[in-house]
């Protein structure tokens, strides 16, 4: 079946450091693959995604490439601040499926 | 657009007690998903419907219901609360595209936590 794996939490990281965020995921054939934000006390936003192979997603200086060879999908961000503390979570979508199938999130701290 | 709401935000229920969870969306999507969040299982899918007037069972479904009411409102419903149901419910929905599966995009509500005794 599919699935999605993610590195523990909490990553504490100080304020302009260099964030990377393990995902790897279990599918067949070419899923989706998703990067959700869930902030305190609100609902998952998406942050970006990628299509296919090699496709980059980015969105507020995040980025992750989809690396079909390494069946990962890493989110980094060059210079972390107290905002993004939050829980990512890393999700896919088999094509022709409705319902996402997401990792079990990591929780981000950012201290300043 | 006020997007997906859910009420409400927090209950408390007994083992035993029945109770529904409301969501309506405002963005003429015609898919909608319930949720539940486990610590340290991510969110797994409970049931959906992907258009109104029909509904399919998840990851999931034992112990709930659901009520696609009409395009906007998608409801699930506890009909006898266990501890194990002790959750965060998340709602969401997204597009249809033109050839009948959805888009890419789920857009969430905020939550509702739910505490059973």
């Amino acid at each position: 079946g599919n699935s999605v794996t993610q590195m523990e939490g909490p990553v504490t990281l100080s304020e302009e450091a260099f964030l990377t965020i393990n995902c790897t995921y279990t599918a067949t054939g070419y899923p989706s693959l998703f990067w959700y934000v869930q902030y305190p006390g609100e609902g998952l936003q998406l942050l970006l995604k990628a299509t296919k192979a090699d496709d980059k997603g980015s969105n507020k200086g995040f980025e992750a490439t989809y690396r079909k060879e390494t069946t990962s999908f890493h989110l980094e961000k060059g210079s972390v601040q107290v905002s993004d503390s939050a829980v990512y979570f890393c999700a896919l979508r088999k094509k022709g499926r409705r319902a996402l199938t997401f990792g079990s999130g990591t929780r981000l701290q950012v201290q300043p | 657009n006020a997007g997906v709401t859910q009420t409400p935000k927090f209950q408390v229920l007994k083992t035993g007690q029945s109770m529904t969870l409301q969501c309506a969306q405002d963005m003429n999507h015609n898919s909608m998903y319930w949720y539940r969040q486990d610590p340290g299982m991510g969110l797994r899918l409970i049931y959906y419907s992907a258009s109104e007037g029909t509904t399919d069972k998840g990851e999931v479904p034992n112990g709930y219901n659901v009520s696609r009411l009409n395009k906007r409102e998608f409801s699930l419903r506890l009909e006898s609360a266990a501890p194990s149901q002790t959750s965060v419910y998340f709602c969401a929905s997204s597009e249809t595209g033109t050839q009948g599966w959805s888009t890419d995009t789920q857009y969430f509500g905020p939550g509702t936590r739910l505490t059973v005794l």
